[in-house]
């Protein structure tokens, strides 16, 4: 019931397109929803979060989608950007729970935005 | 600023030495995290420190020890480990201790030989 499922594994965008990474999680305790983006050899950056009480979060180029109903979120990159290629992560916490401190995390989207 | 700031970036060090990595953040942030990560894997939590206090140890193998001297430092003691715990070492903060916002470092690129 801790786990978060993240498709696909791997994205393939054309520069331009649209790339969508959804995530799926089965604890309704969760009440905190990042995403990360991971550049080779370097740490995972938070790059937006969610929390459940809104349907929809952008950041610049950057979009959450939030399904509370079907216990599912996703991130919509638009206009991606060759730069943007990186492996992102999403991820889901109980930050108002008595388990605090643990982000559970989805395994990982490989993304190549080709020129 | 949002820096969480890691040393060394990369370490080689035998079966048999004893070195430490350092963590440090000056964000005041009140909880302080170590992951270990796999190559093509999430991080894995490994400790949570907590207003100073460690809060959660993760069923983690005792040849790690963890140390927080103050509330911006973070230290991992290593000693006696295994070829299998090479990985990047990871460490994060966050204002509190719910988990949310966390900021990760660099990271410490371990290699057991």
């Amino acid at each position: 019931q801790q786990q978060v499922k993240q498709s696909p594994q791997s994205l393939i965008v054309q520069k331009g397109g649209i790339s969508i990474i959804n995530c799926a999680y089965e604890n309704t305790a969760f009440d905190y929803f990042p995403w990360y983006q991971q550049f080779p050899g370097k740490g995972p950056a938070l790059l937006i979060a969610i929390r459940p009480d809104v349907s929809e979060k952008k950041e610049g180029r950057f979009t959450i989608s939030f399904n509370k109903s079907a216990k599912q979120f996703s991130l919509h990159i638009m206009d991606s950007q060759p730069g943007d290629s990186a492996t992102y992560f999403c991820a889901a916490a109980n930050a108002g729970g008595t388990s605090y401190g643990k982000l559970t995390f989805g395994q990982g989207t490989i993304l190549t935005v080709h020129p | 600023d949002t820096e969480v700031t890691q040393t060394p970036k990369h370490l080689v060090m035998g079966m048999t030495n004893k070195k430490s990595l350092k963590c440090e953040q000056h964000m005041g942030h009140r909880a302080m995290y170590w992951y270990k990560q796999k190559a093509k894997k999430p991080p894995e939590l490994m400790f949570v420190y907590s207003y100073e206090k460690l809060s959660i140890n993760e069923s983690v193998p005792s040849r790690f020890s963890p140390e927080c001297p103050n509330s911006s430092l973070l230290n991992l003691h290593l000693h006696a480990l295994q070829p299998e715990d090479s990985a990047l070492y990871l460490c994060a903060s966050s204002q509190d201790p719910s988990g949310s916002e966390q900021y990760f470092g660099p990271g410490t690129r371990l290699t057991v030989t």
